[in-house]
């Protein structure tokens, strides 16, 4: 079945470094990809979403490439800052099904200290 | 954006309580969903619907009921409630399958 694999946290860094965080999924379908953030005390909300292969999507300084040949979807920002502390997820949908529904990682912990 | 509301925002019950969870959302979506958060787990789909009546299995089903009455509104049921559904859920509703979701602020459980 479809399924997502990201990477283990807690990641702990300082500001101004850069992130990278791993996204990998299972498929046999054509997904579309999804990064959500959640800060503490709120629920998930969209980051951004790349519905098609080889395709970049981005949104406050974060992006993730669409790599259908190596099934990755790597979230990465280039200088992080402490109001980026939260916990990412990414996520694939699922349009096989006659319903549809998006399968989510296991979350990664991000802290940023000042 | 969708507005998603849940409530209550904090319950506490005993083991063998009945619990039910409330979400409302106003942007006239099709579908609706209920997660678990655990830590170690992420987001893990307990039930959804796309639509008044219908209910569809995710993937922990197992000590929770769920009832959707309206387009708006979905609800979850503990009818006997465990120290392991102890958690924080989530109501989630989407205009289309598959495509973005569109949480609520959370409902945190505690079930002594």
């Amino acid at each position: 079945g479809d399924s997502v694999t990201q990477t283990e946290g807690p990641v702990t860094l300082s500001e101004g470094t850069s992130l990278t965080v791993n996204c990998s999924y299972e498929t046999k379908q054509y997904p579309t990809l999804f990064w959500y953030v959640q800060y503490p005390g709120e629920g998930p909300q969209l980051l951004f979403k790349v519905p098609k292969a080889n395709e970049k999507g981005s949104n406050r300084g974060f992006e993730a490439t669409y790599n259908k040949e190596a099934t990755s979807f790597h979230l990465q920002k280039a200088s992080v800052q402490e109001s980026d502390s939260a916990v990412y997820y990414c996520a694939l949908s699922d349009r096989g099904s006659a319903l549809g529904r998006l399968h989510f990682g296991a979350g990664t912990q991000l802290i940023v200290i000042p | 954006e969708a507005a998603v509301t849940q409530s209550p925002r904090n319950k506490v019950t005993v083991t063998g309580g009945n619990v039910t969870l409330s979400c409302r959302q106003t942007n006239s979506h099709n579908y609706m969903y209920w997660y678990r958060q655990d830590t170690g787990h992420g987001l893990r789909l307990i039930h959804y619907s796309y639509g008044a009546g219908n209910l569809q299995i995710g993937d922990v089903p197992d000590g929770y009921k769920a009832t959707r009455t309206t387009q708006e509104d979905f609800f979850l049921l503990l009818e006997l409630a465990s120290p392991s559904q102890t958690s924080l859920y989530f109501c989630a509703s989407s205009d289309d399958r598959a495509d973005t979701q569109y949480f609520g602020p959370g409902t945190r459980l505690l079930v002594l």
